[in-house]
This record gives structure tokens, sequence and C-alpha cells, in this order.
């Protein structure tokens, strides 16, 4: 069965500009979460959605925003990008919840900011 | 201090070493997760615990909750294990995963 595929692959954006991720879901998986992955931070947390909902949030300022979709398929969008959002972005979908049926990541957006 | 502390951050091994990577945490946790990723981005779960030891092929897990404490073995490593090895854990009812730093191994012929 396909993985969870995450689009575009690399982007590059401008101070100030916004863009929007996408993340496609394993079929039948109804919670997507997201992360952001850079050299000083490491892996955090972002955000999750489970049935279009926000169920859990990271401490990040309020230019990061996603949404779920009815066909489980979400998108993240940040505005106003800044230097610092650089870094790597991924999601994972887990049917329920993936504290007990685990995740599977998708591969990531890397977004540089220029 | 982090919630979550891998050691060690880098290792080297000459291939056919045993390998351990561990992990220690200090929150609540309803799982504990190990990690994949290689040069490129991509995740791929290895393990989920709650308790106990799990196998898979070359790969041993095990966990202590009331130790907070969980390793990774590789036996009869390989260079194709070289990558950069996760933990990380979450609690009940939130898929708020908090990650350890990582550890990068290096696996030579």
């Amino acid at each position: 069965k396909a993985g969870v595929t995450q689009t575009p692959r690399y982007l590059i954006k401008t101070r100030g500009q916004q863009v929007t991720l996408s993340c496609s879901p394993i079929s039948g998986h109804r919670s997507v979460s997201w992360y952001q992955q850079t050299p000083g931070q490491g892996l955090q947390f972002l955000f999750e959605y489970f049935s279009e909902t926000q169920r859990n949030k990271g401490n990040f300022p309020g230019r990061f925003s996603g949404r779920q979709f009815s066909n489980s398929r979400s998108e993240m969008n940040v505005s106003t990008l800044e230097l610092g959002d650089s870094a790597l972005y991924l999601c994972a979908s887990s049917l329920l919840t993936g504290q007990v049926y685990g995740y599977t990541f998708g591969s990531g957006t890397r977004l540089t900011v220029v | 201090k982090n919630e979550v502390e891998q050691s060690p951050q880098n290792l080297t091994a000459q291939e056919g070493e045993f390998i351990t990577i561990n992990c220690s945490y200090s929150v609540g946790i309803s799982a504990l997760h190990w990690l994949q990723q290689h040069p490129g981005g991509g995740i791929v779960s290895l393990f989920m615990l709650s308790s106990g030891k799990k196998k898979h092929g070359r790969l041993i897990a095990t966990i202590n909750i009331q130790e907070k404490h969980s390793s990774l073995h590789i036996t009869a490593s390989h260079p194709r294990d070289s990558a950069v090895y996760i933990c990380a854990v979450g609690s009940y009812n939130t898929d708020k995963l908090i990650f350890g730093t990582g550890t990068r191994l290096q696996v030579f012929p």
C-alpha cells in the first residue's frame, strides 16, 4: 500500500512569504501529526490532527497553522517566513493514535528560506 | 535537562560488532519509539514499546518502565545500519512526541 506522501520534497522561499506543505496519509489513517527538524533544535512536535480537528499543538508561534480535510489529508501553512523556519518538515500518520498503533512517517519537505 | 536523553551522541563501529544505544526519559509515557533516519531525511519507525522487549531481525529493543530507560541493540552490525537512531516518547491521549537528540551510527566494513 502507498506510504505517507509529502509534497513538495524541496522548497525555496523568500523571507516574508508564506508556504503550504501537504501530507497525504496512508489510506484509512485518521491521525496526522507534523514535526519540524532543525540542526539546532532537533525534532519538535508542531501539531496533530484527527478527524479534521486539531488534537494537540506544540510550542510554535501562531504563524504555523494546519488543517485536515475529510479525506484525512493535511496541510500545514507557515506565514511571514523567517530564516529560522528553514527546516525539514515531516508528517506522520497513524490509524487512530500513534501511541497505540505506531507511526508511519513521510520523507519530508525540506524548506529553505532565503 | 532534556526530557529525553540519548547516549552516545556518536558511535563508530566495525562491521559485525554489537551496538547498544541508550535512551532515558523523565516524563510519564504510554509508549517509547525507536526511529531510524537515513541521510535524505526520511524516518522509519523501528519499534514501539510500552513494556518488555521486542526483536526484529538483528534489532532488539528493551524498555524498563520503572527505571525510565530503554536500549536499542544491533547485533552483527552492517554498513547499511549507518544512520541516525532517534528515541521518542509519547504520553496517553496525545500524539505529541518528545524526541531525543539522536545517535549517529557509522558502521565501517
